[in-house]
């Protein structure tokens, strides 16, 4: 079936520093790729997404490319900040055409961010 | 923007309980809803997905005997955990869409079963 692997946490960096999230992704088609993240006591919010090989999601100074040849998504931020600091799903959904699909989410990858 | 209740935040009940969640859209109307089961340090694991008015899917391996889906109206869904177990001690998660659009995530209820 459908998975997605991300890179175990908690990733513990300082203000400023260069952010990589790596993900990768199991499936049997073309899927949707997601990046959500979770800020203490929230919901998941989706930070960025991208639909088809090749493209970037960029959103708050966060970017991921679609990699299809690497079967890759990974996350990165030139900057980060303390306020920065989540935990951020990788995710993927295939488009079955009848409808909305669930998504299928890797473990999540804690971030703090040290001032 | 959109967003996504659940009620309770947490809940502690004993062993052969059964206990409902709530998941409403409080600004839209969600065509679909799914809900998540997240364990802890693992990903969200899709349980069940539940258009308005229409009998839930549930994923393989879910059972839907014990975990009843109600999507009663297009901006409340219920999650009941019948004869609950602490086995079924978990973070119950649900989202919703609009139109098979972006999901929008709930904050999330903690179930904690003696």
């Amino acid at each position: 079936g459908d998975s997605v692997t991300q890179m175990e946490g908690p990733v513990t960096l300082s203000e400023e520093a260069f952010l990589t999230i790596n993900c990768t992704y199991t499936a049997t088609g073309y899927p949707s790729l997601f990046w959500y993240v979770q800020y203490p006591g929230e919901g998941l919010q989706l930070l960025l997404k991208a639909t088809k090989a090749d493209d970037k999601g960029s959103n708050k100074g966060f970017e991921a490319t679609y990699r299809k040849e690497t079967t890759s998504f990974h996350l990165e931020k030139g900057s980060v900040q303390v306020s920065d600091s989540a935990v951020y799903f990788c995710a993927l959904k295939m488009y079955s055409g009848g409808g909305a699909d669930g998504l299928t989410f890797g473990k999540g990858t804690h971030l703090i961010i040290q001032p | 923007g959109a967003v996504v209740s659940q009620h309770p935040s947490r809940v502690i009940c004993k062993s052969g309980t059964s206990v409902k969640i709530e998941c409403r859209s409080l600004d839209f109307q969600a065509t679909t809803m799914f809900w998540y089961r997240q364990f802890p340090k693992k990903s969200l694991m899709l349980m069940a997905t539940s258009n308005e008015g229409s009998k839930a899917t549930y994923e393989q391996g879910v059972e839907k005997d014990k975990f009843l889906i109600n999507h009663a109206s297009l901006t409340l869904s219920t999650l009941t955990v019948t004869s609950a177990h602490p086995e079924d001690s978990s973070f119950y998660i649900c989202s919703a869409s609009r139109n098979g659009n972006e999901q929008f995530f709930g904050p999330g209820t903690r179930l904690t079963v003696l």
